[in-house]
């Protein structure tokens, strides 16, 4: 059990804006620690997309960009594409579990 | 350009070890950064099972730590994972990933090696 939540699936139209949430707690978002994103198309390993303070890999385009308040993070996409259809992951650290966690996962669909 | 390689066996008998190397090419384990295992179970998220820095012990998952051993063969400039005494539960694709030294984020990643545990 992931100690980071996401929403299972989103779904928007070429162009439009999607949104991802993840929600932690205390002892990881919540507690000051980075979150980073990832990409995963099918059948392929998962890719970085954002890393510590909105950074972006190179080649990773100026439509996925993150934020943070509190407990929760978010991934935002805009201009939807359909090569964007994916699984999108969240990773911190959690203090409580000594461990590195990453989110539950969500499918984003384009429609 | 940074490559990593995972190899071993896809199918181990419960309550034995299981045991997979990573090949990485591009860049020397021992010229700097963090190196790690992460798993996913078919259709499921991604777990961090361990990472290392090449002059340091490894530092593992807790809920795996009592199974997981992480080495390190810099004149091969590779790493192995052995995990003992699995179960079902531990069938997964594992990945092997280079950690940044000052973010804890995954930048370069392995194809994945799906390891099956049945009997």
């Amino acid at each position: 059990q992931s100690v980071l939540t996401q929403p299972p699936s989103v779904s928007g139209a070429p162009g439009q804006r999607v949104t991802i949430s993840c929600t932690g707690s205390s002892s990881n978002i919540g507690a000051g620690y980075d979150v980073h994103w990832y990409q995963q198309l099918p059948g392929t390993a998962p890719k970085l997309l954002i890393y510590g303070n909105s950074n972006r890999p190179s080649g990773v385009p100026a439509r996925f960009f993150d934020s943070k308040s509190g407990t929760s993070a978010s991934l935002a996409i805009t201009g939807l594409q359909a090569e964007d259809e994916a699984d999108y992951f969240c990773q911190s650290y959690d203090s409580s579990l000594s461990a590195s966690v990453f989110g539950t996962g969500t499918t984003v669909t384009v429609l | 350009q940074v490559q990593l390689q995972e190899s071993g066996p896809g199918l181990v008998k419960p309550s034995e070890t299981l045991s997979l190397t990573c090949a990485v090419s591009g860049y020397s384990i021992s010229s700097g950064f963090y190196w790690g295992w992460i798993r996913q179970p078919p259709g499921k998220g991604l777990e961090w099972i361990g990472s290392f820095y090449y002059s340091e012990s490894p530092y593992y998952n807790p809920s795996l730590k009592s199974r997981v051993t992480i080495s390190v063969d810099t004149s091969k400039n590779q790493f192995s994972l052995k995990l003992s005494s699995v179960t079902a539960a531990d069938t997964a694709v594992y990945y092997c990933a280079r950690r940044s030294t000052s973010w804890d984020s995954f930048d370069y990643w392995g194809q994945g090696t799906l390891v099956t545990v049945s009997s």
